[in-house]
């Protein structure tokens, strides 16, 4: 089955706690975002990768790093969460760059930070 | 930056009438796609329309793309309450890689 594989679905933690969340895909997509979910903002996007080793900003990177070592995985690094970070997060793929193809999302991680 | 804006934000309607969310944009784009999401859970992919198409339909739903006003707009017939969700626009503007989302529509269809 395609999918989106995203980890863990729900996590607290503290101010200035490093953390993960992981992502991986099993569709060979060479695409992969992130994309924060606040009320009333929508979703804005983080950072994406067109490809392995190939990493951009979004609209709001501050705070976020990410790597592509792998095609299928794309984690997302908090170095030292801030409770504005607070937020659902998602992760996406698709087969090509942008919007040219649809997007496949995982089902999300809230995220506190207290 | 947000490149779509949704509206209605909210709309409540029967079951089986007809839906209509609205999407303007800012910029020249080359797709645009919209979505749909259950309460708190991943996005869903409806349908892509291309910025050379004016119309396209897939089942219950038709969406119409304008590029001179910068709009699109999503009708969703015969509603069920089974549709109950929020909606939303993306697009991939000219020279850029990025996928922009709008800020939703929530749609409440009351059995």
């Amino acid at each position: 089955e395609a999918q989106v594989t995203q980890n863990p679905r729900y996590l607290i933690t503290v101010t200035g706690k490093k953390l993960t969340v992981t992502c991986s895909q099993n569709m060979n997509h060479e695409y992969m975002s992130w994309y924060r979910q606040d009320p009333g903002l929508g979703l804005r996007q983080i950072y994406y990768s067109m490809n392995v080793e190939v990493t951009d900003k979004g609209d709001v990177p501050e705070g976020y790093k990410v790597s592509r070592k792998e095609k299928r995985n794309f984690p997302l690094i908090l170095e030292s969460p801030s409770p504005n970070q607070t937020s659902l997060y998602f992760c996406a793929s698709s087969a090509n760059r942008g919007g040219s193809t649809e997007a496949f999302f995982g089902q999300g991680t809230r995220l506190t930070v207290v | 930056s947000q490149q779509g804006e949704e509206d209605p934000q909210a709309l409540s309607i029967q079951e089986g009438e007809n839906a209509t969310m609205n999407c303007s944009y800012k910029t020249s784009i080359n797709n645009l796609q919209w979505y749909r999401q259950n309460s708190g859970r991943g996005l869903v992919h409806l349908i892509l329309i291309r910025s050379n198409e004016r119309e396209k339909h897939s089942g219950r739903l038709r969406v119409t793309l304008d590029t001179s006003k910068k709009s699109s707009s999503l009708l969703i017939t015969a509603s069920r309450a089974a549709d109950t969700a929020s909606y939303f626009c993306a697009t991939d503007a000219y020279n850029t890689d990025k996928l922009i989302f709008g800020t939703g529509t929530r749609l409440q269809v009351f059995p």
